[in-house]
């Protein structure tokens, strides 16, 4: 069965960096985009970038260009998001999420990121 | 790029009917029939419900429909019932390989 498992919580001090993992399973990895959408506590789905597992190519949305870095590894079937200088106001759960067609169907099970000194 | 615009809640009783509305504008929903629904419940990740405007994944209730007028989609949950008690999300292809998701929808059952 599609699965996507994400790696734990994290803590992180303002300015630092994190890294999220998404490694899948169930299916053909190169065959699907991967997606990162992230929650904030009480707020709504925001959607922040996608990779092509095949070759690569990615898009940001315009609110988290220049900080975010999506990139994968094929022999893991694993996708990265990795978020810059963060601020408070970047504590949320992430989440990945597998595109099929123009919809998300199989998600992650999140992992919340809390930015605090 | 702003979110699509969705009411806060919604309310019903059990077997009731309910309706709600997501607008965007013709650069999103109005100009892709690619619109779809998502349910949450309390910390879990999200579920697919509705796709590609009205299309049901297989093993989400046909008590779920979705429809699209203009700049505006609608979800419809037929015949309520407890475990609807959600939040519900929409989500729209924006061009140029983006999304757009709605501020979300808290339905309650009275």
């Amino acid at each position: 069965q599609v699965q996507l498992v994400q790696s734990g919580a994290e803590v992180e001090e303002p300015g630092a960096s994190l890294k999220v993992s998404c490694k899948t399973s169930g299916y053909t990895f190169t065959n699907y985009a991967v997606h990162w959408v992230r929650q904030a506590p009480g707020q709504r789905l925001e959607w922040m970038g996608w990779i092509n597992a095949d070759n690569g190519d990615t898009k940001y949305s315009q609110r988290f260009q220049g900080r975010v870095t999506i990139t994968r590894d094929t022999s893991a079937s694993t996708v990265y998001m990795e978020l810059r200088s963060l601020r408070s106001e970047d504590t949320a759960v992430y989440y990945c999420a597998r595109r099929s067609s123009e919809n998300f169907d199989y998600w992650g099970q999140g992992t919340l990121v809390t930015v605090s000194s | 790029q702003s979110a699509l615009t969705q009411p806060a809640s919604v309310s019903g009783s059990p077997g009731q009917s309910i309706t709600i509305s997501c607008t965007g504008t013709s650069s999103d929903v109005g100009n892709y029939d690619l619109v779809s629904w998502y349910q949450q419940h309390p910390g879990k990740a999200p579920k697919l419900m509705i796709y590609d405007v009205s299309k049901r994944p297989s093993g989400v209730a046909n008590r779920f429909s979705g429809s699209k007028s203009g700049n505006t989609a609608s979800l419809t949950i037929s015949g309520l019932q407890a475990e609807d008690e959600a939040d519900y999300y929409c989500c729209s292809y924006a061009g140029t390989t983006t999304y757009v998701f709605g501020t979300g929808t808290r339905v309650t059952v009275l």
